[in-house]
């Protein structure tokens, strides 16, 4: 089964509005880490946010925010006010690991963001 | 910036033949990590390391091999390089002890002909 599934390979999204990207994880650990990163065409790869499973309150940093549904294994995020340097490949991420961590991503989202 | 450099950047070589790749990192972490990516794949996290000595597979270790002999180096070699193997690498830091978020290179395109 996969760790990780990002079920939207492509997404548009108009300049100034909001759009969520879904991700959807598997694990049978209690503690785990969730993390989305962007990814622009020049290639670099940029951490965005993270979520602890023990975290009760969804994470934000700026414009972007991780909607955690524990119960339904869910790690959505949401952009707002959506610009064009957003548009980019986004990928979903797992941490999880007893002793050691191993860590899992997605096959990442395409967002384009129309002026 | 996280400080992190790749080694080199890119790279052609022939089936058959050895390839280390290098990363180099400025701020003494402990945690590195080595991914390639693919696509249709993500990235896949090949080996990593939590110190000097202390190296661990990942999900898809076979056909590499991983050294570290000083905290701010992480080397990857494919002892003898396959097709399958090209593919861009990423190295990778983590900064923090609870989050363990990583920070990446700029990535290595390495093609096996």
């Amino acid at each position: 089964a996969q760790k990780i599934t990002q079920t939207q390979p492509g997404m548009f999204v108009q300049e100034k509005e909001a759009v969520t990207l879904d991700c959807t994880y598997d694990t049978s650990d209690q503690s785990y880490g969730l993390f989305w990163y962007k990814q622009p065409s020049s290639g670099e790869m940029i951490f965005l946010i993270y979520q602890g499973s023990y975290d009760e309150q969804n994470a934000t940093e700026g414009r972007y925010s991780l909607n955690f549904q524990k119960a339904r294994k869910s790690a959505n995020l949401v952009i707002s006010a959506s610009q064009l340097g957003d548009s980019a490949m986004y990928f979903c991420a797992m941490r999880e690991g007893k002793r050691r961590n191993q860590f899992y991503f997605g096959t990442g989202t395409s967002l384009t963001v129309i002026p | 910036d996280a400080g992190i450099t790749q080694s080199p950047r890119h790279k052609v070589t022939e089936t058959g033949t050895p390839v280390t790749l290098r990363c180099h990192q400025t701020e003494n972490h402990r945690y590195m990590y080595w991914y390639r990516q693919d696509p249709g794949h993500g990235l896949r996290l090949i080996h990593y390391s939590y110190g000097v000595k202390d190296t661990d597979k990942g999900e898809v270790s076979d056909g590499y091999s991983v050294s570290r002999s000083k905290t701010e180096d992480f080397l990857l070699t494919l002892e003898s390089a396959t097709s399958s193997q090209t593919s861009v690498y990423f190295c990778a830091i983590s900064v923090s002890l609870t989050s363990y978020e990583q920070y990446f290179g700029p990535g290595t395109r390495l093609t096996v002909t």
